[in-house]
């Protein structure tokens, strides 16, 4: 079992639609929790981050941390076309080496007008 | 310039040459990652600077490839007698002191092709 998995989608949506964008993890050590949305030929920018279990939110973003069924979520309201990207989340236990990013494949989203 | 910029954005080599790439953190962030992001495989971590400290190299992938960091600054990573599941995107990313996952911010990346 990979330490975190995430459903590659792709996922196509309405515009206007709630998307719900999910990753399990296996190592019950991570404490940090990310998400990150990625363009097309882009780098990696951060989206949300969120420390143990809890909700944030931020606009129309929520990100969700669940520990003791090892299960994160970021839901997007009201999609947009600007918001069709790749989603990945990242996890952290800021042991082992120093600290380095376990990240999911990816989900590619595309909110269709 | 305000961002972690990387060199070159795309390189094509040929099977068994040496490829150098290059990265200019955001000046003042002590720490410095490198990734790799394979189609359909997601990032993979593959080595991390934190200021003077000893790197942690777990992440590469074997004896081909190394990483330095000259003056806490400009790192490049090198890839020996390049193969073709090389070909990949090598991202960069720095962020302030220790590692703190909202400060993280990485480059648009090193696009490698190895025919």
């Amino acid at each position: 079992q990979k330490e975190v998995e995430q459903d590659p989608g792709p996922l196509s949506v309405p515009e206007g639609a709630i998307v719900s964008l999910n990753c399990t993890y296996s190592n019950s050590a991570f404490q940090y929790f990310m998400w990150y949305r990625q363009y097309s030929r882009k780098g990696p920018e951060l989206l949300m981050y969120t420390y143990s279990s809890g909700n944030k939110e931020d606009g129309r973003f929520t990100a969700q941390v669940d520990k003791s069924s090892k299960y994160i979520s970021l839901f997007i309201r009201d999609s947009q076309p600007s918001d069709s990207a790749t989603y990945l989340c990242a996890m952290s236990d800021y042991g082992g080496s120093q600290g380095n990013l376990i990240f999911g494949k990816g989900t590619k989203l595309s909110v269709k007008p | 310039g305000a961002g972690v910029s990387q060199s070159p954005s795309n390189k094509v080599t040929e099977k068994g040459k040496d490829v150098e790439l290059r990265c200019d953190p955001i000046s003042g962030h002590t720490a410095l990652y490198w990734y790799r992001q394979s189609l359909g495989q997601g990032l993979e971590f593959l080595i991390y600077f934190q200021g003077n400290s000893a790197p942690d190299k777990s992440g590469l992938p074997s004896d081909r490839f190394s990483a330095e960091r000259t003056g806490g600054s400009v790192s490049t990573l090198t890839i020996q007698r390049t193969q073709q599941e090389d070909s990949a995107v090598y991202l960069c990313a720095s962020s302030m002191g220790q590692f703190s996952g909202n400060t993280i911010y990485f480059g648009e990346g090193s696009w490698l092709t190895v025919v």
